[in-house]
C-alpha cells in the first residue's frame, strides 16, 4: 500500500524567501505523485505533478519539485515566496492508473512581511 | 466556468437526519471520485466511480453510507442516520485517463457537513 508523509505541519518563511515544503512517499511501484494547493474554505488545485520522464517538474506559480527515486521523495520549492503563496499544500501519490490518491496530512505555509 | 460543481455548500444537520450531497463533474470526464477531509487532515478516499460503475469504496464508507451515478454524469452522496463523526469537508473530483494515464482528478470546492 502506498503513503504520503509531509514533515512539517507548519513552515513560515519571510517573503522573497526560498520555500521547501518536505514530502516522501512509499509505493510498491512507480508512482504518480501530486501537490495540490488548497485556499481556505475551497477545493484542492493542482500545482505540479509527475508521472515519467524528466524527474524536475515545473508547476504553476513558479513552483517545482523533484523527483528522487533513490530518496523516495518528492519536496516542492519555490524560490521566492509571495503573501499569496499562505495556503495548505497537500503531496498525494497514485499508482498505476492513479485510480485513487493517497494524501499526506498537509502542511500549512504562512509568508511574513 | 466548467470545472467541478458541488451542492450544497455547507449543510447543517441534526444528528440522526440524513443527508445528500450533488457533485456534478466536469463534463467530458468518466471518472469520479468522492473523498472526507477533517479538520487537519488531508482528504481520504471513500470511493469512485467510471462511468455509472462504483469500482472501488473505501471501508471508511460504513453502511450508513451510500453513493450513486446513475447515468455516468452527476453523482449523489447520501448518509443515514448522520453522527457528530461524519462532521467533515466532502470532496468531489472528476478525471479522464486520457494518453498520459496520469489519471490527474480536478476538485470540486467541497461541501462542508456540520452534524450538531
Amino acid at each position: 500500500a502506498q503513503s504520503v508523509t509531509q514533515l512539517g505541519s507548519h513552515v513560515s518563511v519571510s517573503e522573497g524567501a526560498l520555500v521547501l515544503l518536505r514530502c516522501n512517499y512509499s509505493s510498491s511501484v512507480p508512482p504518480y505523485l501530486f501537490w495540490y494547493v488548497q485556499y481556505p474554505n475551497q477545493g484542492l488545485q493542482l500545482l505540479l505533478k509527475y508521472t515519467t520522464g524528466a524527474t524536475l517538474v515545473k508547476g504553476i506559480n513558479g513552483f517545482e519539485a523533484e523527483f528522487k527515486k533513490s530518496e523516495t521523495s518528492f519536496h516542492l520549492t519555490k524560490p521566492s515566496a509571495h503573501m499569496s503563496d499562505a495556503a495548505e499544500y497537500f503531496c498525494a501519490v497514485a499508482t498505476g492508473g492513479g485510480n485513487k490518491l493517497t494524501f499526506g496530512t498537509g502542511t500549512q505555509l504562512k509568508v511574513e512581511l | 466556468d466548467t470545472g467541478v460543481s458541488q451542492n450544497p455548500r455547507h449543510k447543517i444537520t441534526k444528528r440522526g437526519q440524513n443527508v445528500t450531497f450533488r457533485c456534478d463533474p466536469i463534463s467530458e470526464h468518466n471518472r469520479l471520485y468522492w473523498y472526507r477531509q477533517t479538520l487537519g487532515q488531508g482528504p481520504e478516499f471513500l470511493t469512485y466511480f467510471q462511468n455509472e460503475a462504483q469500482l472501488e469504496k473505501s471501508r471508511l464508507l460504513s453502511d450508513r453510507f451510500s453513493a450513486e451515478r446513475p447515468k455516468g454524469s452527476f453523482s449523489t452522496l447520501e448518509i443515514q442516520r448522520t453522527e457528530q463523526g461524519d462532521s467533515a469537508m466532502y470532496l468531489c473530483a472528476s478525471s479522464h485517463p486520457g494518453t498520459s494515464g496520469s489519471n490527474e482528478q480536478f476538485f470540486g470546492p467541497g461541501t462542508r457537513l456540520t452534524v450538531l
